[in-house]
């Protein structure tokens, strides 16, 4: 079965440094990845996202994702976090054809705090 | 501008009672979801609708049910029989399926709150 994983549930990090949220998925095919983002109380916005080619892809905002295919992995990174980027950030997975789970298949977030 | 609008943003509940969550999209989208999201969660899929008159249950439809009478409107109703309710509900929709023939985005509208006193 498909599903997402991303391991840390929650991660501070200094305003200024770097970030690297993790993802991995389980899924028989290439997948479609994305990532999005939700401020408290909001609905969700699209960082970036992968179909096909170049395997390091860039977002809104400053993110980029890397697809690496041997380790089943699409993880985000961001060279300099600002306290804006303070929010929850999930990891999906695109079905391609279809299927009982509405195309899309979530990961359970990763919750950034950023520290001044 | 186009988007998605959900109604009521916050919506208390007394236990009993069927409540029903608006969602309306102008991006002429085919597609559209209905998630369930809780502390920790992420979002859990309850039901989808590909076209007009027609939905999918998802992962966890049990005391909820739909409509798809619009291209344009896809609301949500939480029935008594939902033992758990209290939760954020976002509405979503997509131009077509995760696959070669759409853009494989999902955009949000801005979520519900539903409280049950």
């Amino acid at each position: 079965a498909q599903s997402v994983t991303q391991p840390d549930i929650h991660i501070t990090v200094s305003e200024g440094a770097s970030l690297e949220l993790r993802c991995n998925y389980s899924y028989g095919a290439t997948p479609y990845l994305f990532w999005y983002v939700q401020s408290p109380g909001q609905g969700l916005q699209l960082l970036l996202k992968y179909f096909s080619g170049d395997t390091l892809v860039q977002g809104i905002k400053g993110f980029e994702a890397e697809f690496k295919r041997s380790q089943s992995s699409f993880n985000l990174r961001k060279p300099s976090v600002h306290w804006s980027d303070a929010a929850e950030y999930f990891c999906a997975v695109g079905i391609r054809y279809g299927g009982s789970q509405g195309n899309l298949i979530f990961g359970k977030g990763t919750k950034l705090s950023v520290k001044p | 501008d186009g988007g998605i609008t959900q109604s009521p943003k916050y919506l208390f509940r007394k236990e009993g009672q069927n409540v029903t969550l608006s969602c309306e999209q102008n991006l002429n989208h085919d597609a559209m979801y209905w998630y369930r999201q809780d502390p920790g969660q992420g979002l859990r899929l309850i039901y989808y609708s590909q076209i007009v008159n027609d939905f999918q249950k998802g992962d966890i439809a049990e005391g909820y049910s739909v409509s798809r009478e619009k291209k344009e409107s896809f609301p949500l109703t939480v029935t008594s029989a939902q033992k758990n309710p209290t939760a954020f509900y976002l509405c979503a929709s997509i131009a077509g399926l995760a696959g070669p023939r759409g853009t494989g985005e999902l955009f949000f509208g801005e979520g519900s709150r539903l409280t049950v006193l």
